[in-house]
């Protein structure tokens, strides 16, 4: 079954580092997204991406994240300059919601540990 | 009002057991509506879609009233692997962002 991977699981870093966390969507989707989810706290959406583009983003998706397709398969989050607040899982997520199934399927997360 | 509210439980059911969780939504414009399941420290996954005319699949039944806003999760004969978060999702009135709520903990005890 395809699934939504990511990399890494966990991210360590000092504040003020810049960090990408990489996703590979499931590759005949055309949607992708990211959400975050603080410890104890819900999911939040973040951003959306189609056709190259952002098709949304929240108001957390601020000028310190940016995000890229920089190949047929990878889809990447950029945090410029991390804070202590960037502190949480993110999820990777794609969807095709012209097909069959328009389901978004999550990614395992990578938790960003910011110092 | 949160865009997404539920309660947040924990439920403590035996084995067996028939629960129900609830859910409102503040957007009478969303279009579409989840009920996901977490394990801790997961990724949220899809339970079922929920309909209009409410849907069942296996032990899980799903019920949508448009007009209350209110989305609900049955569970029936209750499983030990059905301990998790269950979390109430919807989408936006015109994009494909998901709205989650902060979900509702059920525990199955032996």
């Amino acid at each position: 079954e395809p699934e939504v991977t990511q990399t890494p699981s966990h991210q360590v870093t000092q504040m003020g580092q810049e960090v990408i966390l990489r996703c590979v969507p499931i590759s005949n989707h055309l949607y992708f997204y990211w959400y975050r989810q603080i410890l104890g706290q819900k999911v939040e959406f973040l951003v959306s991406f189609y056709n190259n583009e952002i098709s949304e983003k929240s108001e957390i998706f601020d000028d310190q994240f940016s995000v890229e397709r920089p190949d047929g398969s990878n889809f990447t989050l950029k945090i410029r300059s991390t804070k202590l607040e960037d502190s949480a899982m993110y999820f990777c997520a794609s969807s095709d919601p012209s097909g069959r199934d328009p389901t978004q399927y999550f990614g395992p997360g990578t938790r960003l540990t910011v110092l | 009002r949160k865009e997404v509210e539920q309660d947040p439980g924990p439920f403590n059911v035996p084995e067996g057991a028939t629960v129900a969780f609830n859910c409102t939504y503040s957007n009478s414009a969303s279009q579409s509506f989840f009920w996901y399941r977490q394990d801790c420290r997961k990724e949220p996954k899809l339970l079922m879609s929920v309909y209009s005319s409410g849907n069942e699949d296996g032990r899980f039944t799903a019920q949508l009233n448009r007009a209350s806003q209110y989305i609900s999760l049955l569970i029936r004969d209750s499983k030990l692997s059905d301990s998790a978060t269950y979390l109430c999702v919807v989408s936006g009135d015109s994009s494909y962002k998901l709205i989650f709520g902060s979900g509702t903990r059920l525990l199955v005890r032996p």
